[in-house]
């Protein structure tokens, strides 16, 4: 079945570093994909997200580019802020999966002054 | 403005105790969707609608029950057959056939 797998964190980094959080996926179809951030206490927000192959969401300064070919949706960010600091979900939808939306594990993204 | 509301905000249950967790939304929605999430963890599929008067069983649907007898409601029972029912619980929704959903703000069930 679908599934997506995300790097492990916490990934802690400081001010204005550069951001690189790697999601892969497996999909018998041809899913959207979707970054999701999570901040202490809330629900999910859609950060960003890309319907089809080559396709680059982007959103508050984060992108993720759509790579069929290595199955992958990396999410960057060229200078992180303080303010970003949360867990970021990425994730798919897709027909074969009833569009239900198939989450990674998360990856929590501490940044330091 | 439009938008999906979970209530409680958080919520204690005793033991062997039925509780039910609201979730309503008008954004004009087919689609709603239970998630579970564990700490450190990502989120599992409880249940989910895809139209009204009809539901589907997700990844952990066991200990869970739902109803959705109208658009904008899909209230969540967590009865005493789930054996570990301490966890956050996230109501979403989104149009049918478009994959993009939108979170509420989720409930915190602790019990006691």
């Amino acid at each position: 079945g679908d599934s997506v797998t995300q790097m492990e964190g916490p990934v802690t980094l400081s001010e204005e570093a550069f951001l690189t959080i790697n999601c892969t996926y497996t999909a018998t179809g041809y899913p959207s994909l979707f970054w999701y951030v999570q901040y202490p206490g809330e629900g999910l927000q859609l950060l960003l997200k890309a319907t089809k192959a080559d396709d680059k969401g982007s959103n508050k300064g984060f992108e993720a580019t759509y790579r069929k070919e290595t199955t992958s949706f990396h999410l960057e960010k060229g200078s992180v802020q303080v303010s970003d600091s949360a867990v970021y979900f990425c994730a798919l939808s897709d027909m074969d999966s009833s569009y239900k939306l198939i989450f990674g594990s998360g990856t929590r993204l501490l940044v330091r002054p | 403005d439009g938008g999906i509301t979970q209530s409680p905000k958080y919520l204690f249950r005793k033991e062997g105790q039925n509780v039910t967790l609201s979730c309503e939304q008008n954004l004009n929605h087919d689609a709603m969707y239970w998630y579970r999430q564990d700490p450190g963890q990502g989120l599992r599929l409880i249940y989910y609608s895809q139209i009204v008067n009809d539901f589907q069983k997700g990844d952990i649907a066991e200990g869970y029950s739902v109803s959705r007898e109208k658009k904008e409601s899909f209230p969540l029972t967590v009865t005493s057959a789930q054996k570990n029912p301490t966890a956050f619980y996230l109501c979403a929704s989104s149009r049918r056939g478009d994959t993009e959903a939108f979170f509420g703000q989720g409930t915190r069930l602790t019990v006691v």
